[in-house]
């Protein structure tokens, strides 16, 4: 059972455009998420989080937007640059603290020139 | 500072054998979690230790297991390995920290395990 579901397991994006990458989630548990980016051979680094009892994030390019309700976040990177071209994995947890996430299953993202 | 060290980073092993998997943490860190990545199922949470005790578990069989040590670093291993272990194995560090204070757990490379 996917607690967390990242349905577009791939996303082309135009260098200077926004990349939006949506995620939802089943268990109302979850109380803090989060967003890492890997590169291939390479271990998954930290993006950015966002909390239950918020509903918005930024940080630099990168927002992340949590619709509780819907059980949906997204995460929106402006502008998009090609450096970003990697695969991004939605995470949650129970607790507000990043211990035992369950991750999505990622989503690959493609900047073009 | 010196990232999160995994060894070793590739290995192969046949069904039934065991393996064991090394995570040397940042220093400073005292948690150290285990994930398993397959094409399929994404990063799936092994267990989490703090200060040598195991704090969390997933989902995974009795032939998982791990440990901490008291310089914090830890070794996850697989007994039994079945074809279906074949997977990346990462562990992650991180600080310990209040609710909603951090996000960051940060990643090995990973150890790739193949069972033939």
């Amino acid at each position: 059972d996917q607690q967390v579901k990242q349905n577009s397991p791939s996303l082309s994006v135009q260098e200077g455009r926004i990349s939006i990458l949506n995620c939802d989630y089943t268990n109302s548990m979850f109380d803090y998420f989060l967003w890492y980016k890997k590169y291939p051979a390479e271990g998954p680094t930290f993006l950015i989080s966002i909390s239950s009892i918020k509903d918005k994030n930024e940080d630099g390019r990168f927002t992340v937007f949590l619709n509780k309700s819907a059980k949906h976040l997204s995460l929106h990177i402006v502008p998009s640059q090609p450096g970003d071209s990697a695969v991004y994995f939605c995470a949650a947890s129970v607790g507000g603290t990043a211990s035992k996430l369950t991750f999505g299953t990622g989503t690959r993202l493609q900047v073009t020139l | 500072k010196a990232g999160v060290t995994q060894t070793p980073r590739y290995l192969i092993k046949t069904r039934g054998q065991q393996v064991t998997l090394s995570c040397s943490p940042i220093s400073g860190h005292r948690s150290v979690s285990w994930y398993q990545q397959t094409p399929g199922q994404g990063l799936q949470f092994l267990f989490e230790y703090f200060s040598e005790t195991q704090r969390n578990k997933g989902n995974f069989p009795g032939r998982f297991s791990g440990r901490q040590f008291s310089n914090s670093r830890s070794e996850m291993n697989v007994s039994t390995l079945e074809l279906g272990d074949s997977a990346l194995y990462l562990c992650a560090s991180s600080l310990e920290a209040g609710r909603f204070t951090t996000g960051e757990l940060f990643f090995g490379e990973g150890s790739r395990l193949t069972v033939l």
